[in-house]
């Protein structure tokens, strides 16, 4: 079956412009869960979604970054006003258990972005 | 809170060789421990996972890890080494119930010939 997915892959932004991430994760599963990863680190937890409601967005780094899934399924990482050190691979995990997310996540293969 | 100390943050070993990647955790509740494994440019898999069940967890690709809670320990082991192993190896914890997995910095795999 499909994983999960996201794109684009690759993003080169100029300082200050906006950005949009997309992720679809494996069909059905409620739970989705968004992780920035800088060079050289592990990832890092930004926001989880349960369905559509956004239940924890404490990882996100500043008002800069805004994250939705309107329908349940489809997810999109918003990153207004662009600056260097926003440059990171942007991972998608989901998963069918909710409330227990951490108990297995199925992760995509990320979005690079780099601002220049 | 939860956290992950990962030992070395490059591990050169021979090919054939024991493998052994250290991790060490800590959690204010009982955790969920986890390995990924990440190889260029691609998303992470999951290797295995603790979840308070047996201690010596058995994962994918001859992979096992033990977890000790005396040491607040949960090391990767694999008997011998393969050239696609070479990745990029991460710990992870998490509490039951909690929504997120906090990583460790992660550990590079290099497997010499």
């Amino acid at each position: 079956g499909a994983g999960v997915s996201q794109s684009p892959r690759y993003k080169v932004a100029k300082r200050g412009q906006d950005v949009a991430l997309r992720c679809d994760p494996i069909s059905g599963h409620v739970s989705l869960f968004w992780y920035q990863q800088a060079l050289g680190q592990g990832p890092e937890f930004l926001t989880y979604f349960q369905n559509e409601a956004q239940l924890d967005k404490s990882g996100l780094p500043s008002d800069r970054f805004f994250a939705e899934r309107p329908e349940g399924s489809v997810s999109t990482l918003k990153i207004q006003r662009t600056q260097q050190e926003d440059s990171a691979v942007y991972l998608c995990a989901s998963s069918s258990i909710p409330g227990q997310g951490a108990y297995e996540q199925y992760f995509g293969p990320g979005t690079r972005l780099t601002v220049t | 809170a939860q956290s992950v100390t990962q030992l070395g943050s490059h591990v050169s070993v021979s090919e054939g060789a024991l493998v052994l990647l250290r991790c060490n955790y800590s959690s204010s509740v009982p955790p969920y421990l986890f390995w990924y494994v990440q190889y260029p440019n691609q998303g992470l898999q999951l290797l295995l996972k603790y979840t308070s069940a047996a201690t010596l967890v058995k994962g994918i690709n001859g992979f096992e890890a033990e977890f000790k809670k005396s040491e607040t320990s949960f090391h990767l082991t694999k008997p011998s080494a393969h050239m696609s192993d070479a990745a990029e190896y991460f710990c992870a914890v998490s509490g039951r119930g909690d929504d997120k997995i906090i990583f460790g910095k992660g550990t590079r795999l290099h497997i010499l010939p």
